[in-house]
């Protein structure tokens, strides 16, 4: 059974430092990884999704990393703003198609 | 346009009743989900739906029925609703490729906020 950790639980920033997010998953046979974020009391927005056959995947000041074979991914974000604010989830993606979610990031960037 | 619409939002009821959440998707995909999130946070997935056709069904209580009229529809009807059925659910979409290939993008809904009283 796919076991998903984030470390860590809560991450508080000055605005303008880069966040760095950690995401191990014990059983490498998965097809992607999902990065998302969630806001209070709403949805999840997904940020990027890398497929097993990537290493990593860029979007604006998001980068995410995958290294399969060692069950990780990160995901950094560049030039922390306040309206990053948010808890940060990661869900790799079995071949049934489910994604199992970590606990999650809470993250607070303070002007 | 909202691409993954839930109702209603919020559904505070009493035990016993009966409920239903619905979900929508306007992305043209094939294979929808729910998904429950607990006091805590946790996101757990309970079925996934594939042009209509049951394909994840996890160890939900038989009282959790989902129903897919369409590939762009599925609802989740909750009988004999208890305390513990308190939750937030999300709907969720995404396009599979064929041949089984598994790699799809989920989007998630809004959620919708069940208290059970």
């Amino acid at each position: 059974k796919q076991e998903v950790t984030q470390i860590p639980a809560a991450l508080s920033v000055p605005e303008g430092e880069n966040l760095v997010l950690n995401c191990s998953f014990t059983d490498s046979a998965i097809y992607n990884l999902q990065w998302f974020r969630q806001d209070p009391g709403k949805g999840l927005t997904s940020l990027l999704l890398i497929q097993s056959s990537q290493r990593e995947q860029t979007s604006g000041r998001l980068n995410a990393s995958l290294d399969k074979s060692s069950g990780r991914s990160t995901l950094y974000i560049a030039a922390s703003q306040p309206g990053d604010s948010a808890t940060y989830l990661c869900a790799p993606k079995d071949s049934w198609g489910k994604l199992q979610f970590g606990s999650g990031t809470q993250v607070v960037v303070t002007p | 346009d909202t691409a993954v619409s839930q109702t209603p939002k919020y559904l505070v009821t009493q035990m016993g009743n009966d409920k239903s959440i619905k979900c929508e998707q306007n992305l043209g995909h094939d294979t929808m989900y729910w998904y429950k999130q607990d006091s805590k946070k946790f996101l757990k997935i309970m079925f996934s739906y594939n042009n209509k056709e049951l394909i994840i069904n996890e160890t939900v209580p038989n009282r959790f029925s989902p129903k897919s009229p369409d590939k762009a529809h599925l609802n989740l009807h909750i009988n004999s609703l208890e305390l513990g059925d308190s939750a937030v659910y999300f709907c969720a979409s995404s396009q599979e490729l064929a041949g089984g290939l598994v790699t799809g993008e989920l989007f998630f809904g809004e959620g919708s906020r069940l208290t059970v009283l």
